[in-house]
């Protein structure tokens, strides 16, 4: 069964610190997707990709956050500098079309900022 | 107040008991809603998706959609422990020629054995 693919899974970084995280969608799906899951709490977006352009990113803190998705494919979600408060989990979905029926989501990546 | 509600829980059931897990949201224009299952430091998995009010049934689990109250559900027939997850109720609308997904907060469900 496909899914979509997320690296790392578990991340621990300083405070000031940059980190990465990398998505690869199921093979086919346009729309790429970067959610922030804070404990306790549903999953709310970052960034929405169709292909290579971003759709919407409204909720990305820019000073600090960059996402890319280059060749239309996988993508990288960046935080320079980490703060404290951005210790959460960092899941990427992908859905095949633009339609509102389903998006499907790796297993995330956890992030905790010391 | 935000688009879509969904009571935190936690929610604990004997095994065999039926689950009703709900959510409210105020958009009228969301179209698609689903549930999603989220078991502990692992991403959310799709359990069913709905597009029109009404009933929608998969195994042991029911969704339920009424557009005219703004208020879905998903029921779990003869719950097993292994259903002990966080569910998640997201809504789906129309915008910019794209559709932007709102999840509740999730429940916390325990079932116990």
């Amino acid at each position: 069964e496909a899914e979509v693919a997320q690296s790392p899974r578990y991340k621990i970084t300083e405070k000031s610190q940059a980190v990465a995280f990398w998505c690869d969608p199921i093979s086919g799906h346009a729309t790429l997707y970067w959610y922030r899951q804070i404990l306790g709490q549903g999953p709310e977006l970052l960034v929405q990709f169709q292909d290579e352009s971003v759709v919407d990113d409204s909720q990305l803190p820019k000073d600090r956050f960059s996402a890319e998705r280059l060749k239309g494919v996988d993508s990288t979600l960046k935080i320079q500098p980490a703060e404290l408060g951005d210790s959460a989990m960092y899941l990427c979905a992908s859905s095949f079309q633009v339609s509102g029926n389903t998006i499907y989501f790796g297993e995330g990546s956890w992030l905790t900022v010391v | 107040q935000k688009e879509v509600e969904q009571d935190p829980g936690p929610l604990s059931v004997p095994e065999g008991a039926i689950v009703s897990l709900n959510c409210t949201y105020s958009n009228s224009a969301f179209q698609y809603f689903m549930w999603y299952r989220q078991y502990s430091r692992k991403g959310p998995e799709l359990l069913m998706y709905t597009y029109s009010s009404g009933n929608k049934e998969d195994g042991r689990f029911t969704a339920q959609v009424d557009k005219s109250s703004k208020y879905i559900s998903l029921f779990i027939r003869d719950s097993q422990p292994s259903d002990s997850a966080t569910y998640l109720c997201a809504c789906a609308r129309p915008t910019s020629g794209t559709y932007k997904y709102i999840f509740g907060t999730g429940t916390r469900l325990k079932v116990l054995a």
